[in-house]
């Protein structure tokens, strides 16, 4: 069974930084493409950023492009997240989700909320 | 990038009755489309790729049929449990990968 689990959410300043993390079993971790997808309060889903298996190539959304940096750590089984510059509609549940070799989103994480404010 | 727009946004619909959702596409995406179920305060859940193939585990009463621009998502007998939230995604051109705004299936 795959199992995704996020952590490092938390209440962050305007202007902030903050890394999260997600621990992934259950997969052959280093065999799939990762992404972030994010969902405001009470909002739709949104597409954040994404990582090749090999971290060859990383693709952001244009409102996080600058500000927020994708990774992963494969002997460890991690995908991470550092953001920078947080802003107010930053605020959102964030998740980890296992992109499937036919380029759809799999399976999902639980999510970690990330607020943002003073 | 491609726009979803899916309608309607609220769908009433009483237990044992079918419900029709619909996700248009701002240009062809193919058959590169999937349906997502969400629950409050959980994680989406797939239950449909290639626009048409239920995902592992998902039940027969969930069904997608669609290619090009017009997609729809079918329940054919609606249980208490599939009264949720329902996204679809196109996954044909990316990045980025776009998700409709939402439809909430509601109990009438």
């Amino acid at each position: 069974e795959v199992l995704l689990l996020e952590s490092g959410g938390d209440l962050v300043q305007p202007g902030g930084s903050l890394g999260l993390s997600c621990a992934a079993s259950g997969f052959t971790f280093s065999d799939f493409a990762m992404s972030w997808v994010r969902q405001a309060p009470g909002k739709g889903l949104e597409w954040v950023s994404h990582i090749t298996s090999n971290s060859g190539t990383t693709y952001y959304a244009d409102s996080v492009r600058g500000r927020f940096t994708i990774s992963r750590d494969n002997p460890k089984n991690i995908l991470y997240l550092h953001m920078t510059n947080l802003r107010a509609e930053d605020t959102a549940v964030y998740f980890c989700v296992q992109r499937s070799k036919d380029y759809y989103f799999d399976s999902w994480g639980q999510g970690t909320l990330v607020t943002v404010s003073s | 990038e491609i726009v979803l727009t899916q309608s309607p946004a609220t769908l009433s619909v009483s237990p044992g009755d079918r419900a029709t959702l619909s996700c248009r596409a701002s240009q062809s995406v193919g058959p590169y489309l999937a349906w997502y179920q969400q629950k409050p305060g959980q994680a989406p859940r797939l239950l449909i790729h290639g626009a048409s193939t239920r995902a592992t585990g998902i039940p027969a009463r969930f069904s997608g049929s669609g290619s090009g621009t017009e997609f729809t998502l079918t329940i054919s007998s609606l249980q208490s449990e599939d009264f949720a939230l329902y996204y679809c995604l196109q996954y044909h051109t990316w990045p980025p990968w776009t998700f409709g705004q939402g439809t909430k299936v509601e109990i009438k």
